[in-house]
């Protein structure tokens, strides 16, 4: 069935430093790749969000990058500060699919 | 981005008893929504999707007699947990999706806040 891939599962920045959090999927007719950020006790946020027709997209700190042959997306989160410190969840979905299908997640800590 | 609530934000209730979650989209209508189950530590575990006016679809190994989804209006779902066990202590989250009913087209999920229910 579909799958999706989070790497890694706990990362550990110093502030200022930069993140990155890659995921692969494996649903080639995925063309919408979310990412959300989760804090302690909350529900998740969409952050940022990329389609299959764009390879890469910004905003302000956070980066995310496509790569559909390789199945590959990223989210790049640079000049960390500690307020970032969360899990972020990448996913993918598809038109015409009602399921998105959800990483693992990555527990960020970014260091003071 | 769109605005999803979710009532309770925490319930404590004894075993047996039932409980019910409610999913509110604020500005949006929501033509889907979706209810998940988190454990500590993991990730979204989707339990149901629910489009307005019809049945829910639900995930193989959940129970729907046991976690009823209503989706009555385009701003409004829940979730009743019945004859809740403590092994459905647990934290639910619900999203909410727009777009016109059969519009696949519309991907964006937003999330409510959650709810954490323990159940003695």
């Amino acid at each position: 069935g579909e799958n999706v891939e989070q790497h890694p599962s706990t990362l550990s920045v110093q502030e200022g430093d930069s993140a990155v959090i890659k995921c692969t999927y494996s649903d080639s007719a995925s063309n919408y790749f979310p990412w959300y950020k989760q804090e302690l006790g909350k529900g998740p946020q969409l952050i940022i969000d990329i389609r299959s027709n764009v390879g890469e997209k910004k905003d302000q700190r956070i980066a995310v990058t496509l790569n559909k042959t390789a199945k590959h997306f990223s989210l790049h989160i640079t000049e960390t500060q500690p307020e970032d410190s969360a899990v972020y969840f990448c996913a993918a979905s598809h038109t015409g699919g009602f399921k998105t299908i959800f990483g693992a997640g990555t527990r960020l800590f970014v260091k003071a | 981005g769109a605005v999803v609530s979710q009532h309770p934000s925490w319930v404590i209730c004894k075993s047996g008893t039932s409980v019910k979650i409610e999913c509110r989209s604020l500005d949006f209508q929501a033509t889907t929504m979706f209810w998940y189950r988190q454990f500590p530590k993991q990730s979204l575990m989707l339990m149901a999707t629910s489009n307005e006016g019809s049945k829910a679809t639900y995930e193989q190994g959940v129970e729907k007699d046991k976690f009823l989804i209503n989706h009555a209006s385009l701003t409004l779902s829940t979730l009743t947990v019945t004859s809740a066990h403590p092994e459905d202590s647990s934290f639910y989250i619900c999203s909410a999706r727009g777009g016109l009913a059969g519009d696949h087209s519309y991907n964006e999920q937003f999330f409510g806040p959650g709810t954490r229910l323990t159940v003695l």
